[in-house]
């Protein structure tokens, strides 16, 4: 069964870092591609930023480009998102999904369950 | 970016109804279009790729058409597990979009 935990969300103020991370099971992560996608309280969904399964692509919403970073370790079956000089615009639940791609353009097909963020003073 | 409109925003419907959603991207993405449901306090569910593929387990009252630029999804007979806010998502670009999102509440 794929499991999908994310973990590392919290409370930071503006301009701090967090470091989120999603511990993946079920599947052989190391072959597939991985997502970030966020919702702001109340919102829809935002994709912020995608990696293939050994970082030949990566790609950011020009929301989050330059600030966040996505990354992997594929012998710990784990995604990461590194975020920096957050904004309040960033509070969001922040959800890892696995993704399937169409030469490089990808969509989830399943989602953990979301870790929040909250940035505010 | 390629932007993704979804109509209606919500909807009323009996158990039983047919129930349309459809969305509009700004220009053709032929059909790499997703579709997701999403309960409240819940993780989305993924529904169907490729704009009329249903992913495995997924019940077959769920329908999605259309390519280019206009595409629906169709719930043949809604039922009270159905009742959630349904997104699509377009992926023929690296930079994916989503819908703003469809509401399907109870009459």
């Amino acid at each position: 069964e794929v499991q999908l935990v994310e973990s590392g969300g919290g409370l930071v103020k503006p301009g701090g870092s967090l470091r989120l991370s999603c511990a993946a099971s079920g599947f052989t992560f190391s072959t597939y591609t991985m997502t970030w996608v966020r919702q702001a309280p109340g919102k829809g969904l935002e994709w912020v930023s995608s990696i293939s399964s050994w970082n030949t692509y990566i790609y950011y919403a020009d929301s989050v480009k330059g600030r966040f970073t996505i990354s992997r370790d594929n012998a710990k079956n784990l995604l990461y998102l590194q975020m920096d000089s957050l904004r309040a615009e960033d509070t969001s639940l922040y959800y890892c999904a696995k993704a399937a791609c169409n030469s490089g353009s990808c969509y989830s097909t399943y989602w953990g369950q979301g870790t929040l963020v909250t940035v505010s003073s | 970016d390629i932007q993704m409109t979804q109509s209606p925003s919500s909807l009323s419907a009996s158990v039983g109804d047919r129930v349309t959603i459809t969305c509009r991207a700004s220009q053709s993405i032929s059909r790499w279009l997703a579709w997701y449901q999403q309960k409240p306090g819940k993780a989305p569910k993924f529904l169907i790729y490729e704009a009329s593929s249903l992913e495995s387990g997924v019940p077959s009252r769920f329908s999605g058409s259309g390519s280019g630029t206009q595409f629906t999804l169709t719930i043949s007979s809604l039922q009270p597990d159905d009742f959630a806010t349904y997104y699509c998502q377009q992926y023929n670009s690296y930079f994916p979009t989503f819908g703003q999102g469809t509401k399907v509440e109870i009459k």
